[in-house]
């Protein structure tokens, strides 16, 4: 299996609360995603990273910052979770080979449950 | 805008028989597709890429074709097996992008004994 670690797997939080996913990998792959998956939406990307501190936004970004200080940790910040931020949430990564991306391997998932 | 489409959400096929899996895209800068199998509770695990330079890719018992003219690719599981039975995606990447892969909706896929 791929190295990636995310954290908390589970977390229940409130309305207007800050939260901050964490996505970990020991793989030193260039590419890292978030996804979130919502029943009849399959996977919508909601940032991704090309490198250290290059980040763009993928199609569901409003409420959602990510940062990467370092090739291994990307994270994912909802600034104030709304309920219709309740999903569950898939880190994933890629290599990048001849410019071409290649397969990406995803996290085991985070629930998130804003109350 | 969705980019990526599988319009089954569900197919029953039964065990020893061929499950075909459909996708289509509509963006023409799509230069990679793959195709992820996905339990409850897990994260999705890769299964089969195609570049466009490619029609088909073998792996076992599953093979992708794609037709780049329909934009439209398919999975075939031959046989299928009860194991099988997971959602599937698709997904799409457009190496002028960086990398961002674009996923469909998924289908479920299963396999009666």
């Amino acid at each position: 299996d791929a190295g990636i670690t995310q954290s908390p797997r589970h977390k229940v939080t409130e309305t207007g609360t800050p939260v901050t996913l964490r996505c970990h990998q020991t793989e030193n792959h260039r590419y890292m995603y978030w996804y979130r998956q919502d029943p009849g939406h399959g996977l919508r990307l909601i940032h991704y990273s090309y490198g250290v501190k290059d980040t763009d936004k993928g199609e569901v970004s409003d409420g959602y910052s990510v940062s990467r200080s370092k090739t291994e940790d990307f994270l994912l910040t909802l600034e104030s979770a709304t309920s219709s931020q309740t999903s569950v949430y898939f880190c994933a990564i890629s290599a990048d080979r001849r410019g071409f991306s290649i397969e990406a391997f995803f996290g085991q998932g985070t629930r998130l449950t804003v109350v | 805008d969705q980019q990526v489409k599988q319009n089954s959400p569900s197919l029953s096929v039964q065990e020893g028989r061929i499950s075909i899996l459909n996708c289509d895209y509509t963006n023409s800068m799509f230069d990679y597709f793959l195709w992820y199998k996905k339990y409850p509770a897990e994260g999705p695990t890769f299964l089969i890429s195609i570049s466009s330079i490619k029609d088909k890719n073998e792996d076992g018992r599953f093979t992708v074709f794609l037709n780049k003219s329909a934009k439209h690719l398919s999975l075939h599981i031959v046989p299928s097996q009860p194991g099988d039975s997971a959602v599937y995606f698709c997904a799409a990447s457009a190496g002028n992008q960086g990398g961002k892969l674009i996923f469909g909706q998924g289908t479920e896929l299963s396999v009666k004994p």
